[in-house]
């Protein structure tokens, strides 16, 4: 497709509910990261992407969020056991770059997740 | 944690006025870029400026830094209506992702 597309666009959980965001990356782009951003306030990185291998999972704030990307194209995080913290907008974004020094980060429209 | 800081919070201004927002980090960088986002949007890229550059422009955009002060600035000249978002900086440092400050809310009045 022409971007990142994420789905669903919005989402509604009541708490305890296991839910499963989908991020579609640009094609070719290598890199796809993970973002949560609370309302009012700048996106925090949850996890990183170099094709299927996870490199950086140091952002996910519990043991209840577990992201894949098994064919290094889609990706998929999931979050069990959802608690009303847990409510926040979630962006995908992919990236040509590797290594070191990256250029710019193309963001998906984000899902908005909301705990009940 | 964030590293990027952005200075003010929030600015109003109107329409046609320049907007100047500043970021402040921590660490040594490859690049520190800034992103746009509208209410309920996703984040674009605007502009990317390399430590070993001092000022980059895009349009109506101006980008400066200075490594030894450790921050940026955005300048946005003739400001329209349709500037009105949030901006952030996001520095990229070694071979960490991406990460973001807080962000500017710029309200550009009509």
């Amino acid at each position: 497709g022409a971007g990142v597309s994420q789905s669903p666009r919005y989402k509604v959980a009541k708490r305890g509910q296991d839910v499963a965001l989908r991020c579609d990356p640009i094609s070719g782009h290598v890199s796809l990261f993970w973002y949560q951003q609370a309302l009012g306030q700048g996106p925090e990185f949850l996890t990183y992407f170099q094709n299927e291998a996870q490199l950086d999972k140091s952002g996910l704030p519990s043991d209840r969020f577990f992201a894949e990307r098994p064919e290094g194209s889609v990706s998929t995080l999931k979050i069990q056991r959802t608690q009303q913290e847990d409510s926040a907008v979630y962006l995908c974004a992919s990236s040509v770059s590797t290594g070191g020094a990256y250029t710019e980060a193309f963001f998906g429209q984000g899902t908005r997740l909301t705990v009940v | 944690s964030q590293q990027g800081e952005e200075d003010p919070q929030a600015l109003s201004i109107q329409e046609g006025e320049n907007a100047t927002m500043n970021c402040s980090y921590k660490t040594s960088i490859n690049n520190l870029q800034w992103y746009r986002q509208n209410s309920g949007r996703g984040l674009v890229h605007l502009i990317l400026i390399r430590s070993n550059e001092r000022e980059k422009h895009s349009g109506r955009l101006r980008v400066t830094l200075d490594t030894s002060k450790k921050s940026s600035s955005l300048l946005i000249t003739a400001s329209r209506a349709a500037d009105t978002a949030s901006y952030f900086c996001a520095v990229n440092s070694g071979n960490t992702p991406l990460v973001f400050g807080k962000g500017t809310r710029l309200s550009v009045i009509a």
